[in-house]
């Protein structure tokens, strides 16, 4: 069964732009959860959606967005970028329907704000 | 606040020399516990969960348990592959998103 994908597996953006990134979870799992990775702070998770519905979100400001489709797939987006948003980007997935949900991680989106 | 705290930060350890690496938290009804592996530049790799205290799971040469206040992660006879960032985590109240402690490295060396 093929893992949790993202795209695109690195970016360099300049400090006010924005940026989206993408996540295809394993089949069949309906969860899908962001965090962001950084030296400082560790693993902070930024939010969770599950059939299309966000149903958790982390303490990160409204710059940081996010969406799901139909078939599970989703997408995170950060506007305005600032410097402090370098970071690993990291999708989960899950099936989503029974908790605690393990949750299987993707290879990252490396993110670098210039 | 829901909190977990792993120690030590780092760890040096030459093959075969066994240890443990401790994960300590502070919540309000466990309802599971989860290891992750993660090598540089890449995503954590799911290891073990623990649902309740006295409970135990081995992997290869990775064995975890779990107490009331705490899960340790021993190591028997570590190889230089066992060299990796280990993360532990705890649901949060929602269920649905993880609170990840800040990781121990370790290095095995030959």
């Amino acid at each position: 069964k093929a893992g949790v994908t993202q795209t695109p597996r690195y970016l360099i953006k300049t400090r006010g732009q924005q940026v989206t990134l993408s996540c295809s979870p394993i089949s069949g799992h309906r969860s899908v959860s962001w965090y962001q990775q950084t030296p400082g702070q560790g693993l902070q998770f930024l939010f969770e959606y599950f059939s299309e519905t966000q149903r958790n979100k982390g303490n990160f400001p409204g710059r940081f967005s996010g969406r799901q489709f139909s078939n599970s797939r989703s997408e995170m987006n950060v506007s305005t970028l600032e410097l402090g948003d370098s970071a690993l980007y990291l999708c989960a997935s899950s099936l989503g329907t029974v908790s605690p949900y393990e949750q299987y991680f993707g290879p990252g989106t490396r993110l670098t704000v210039t | 606040e829901d909190q977990v705290t792993q120690s030590p930060e780092a760890l040096r350890l030459q093959e075969g020399e066994s240890s443990s690496l401790n994960c300590s938290y502070t919540v309000s009804g466990l309802r599971g516990l989860f290891w992750y592996r993660q090598d540089p530049g890449k995503g954590p790799e799911f290891l073990f969960t623990l649902y309740s205290a006295g409970e135990e799971k081995e992997k290869e040469r990775l064995k975890a348990t779990l107490t009331k206040k705490e899960s340790f992660l021993h190591i028997t006879a570590p190889k230089p592959e066992d060299s990796a960032t280990y993360l532990c985590a705890v649901p949060d109240q929602a269920g649905t998103a993880l609170i990840f402690g800040k990781g121990t490295t370790l290095s095995v060396s030959s």
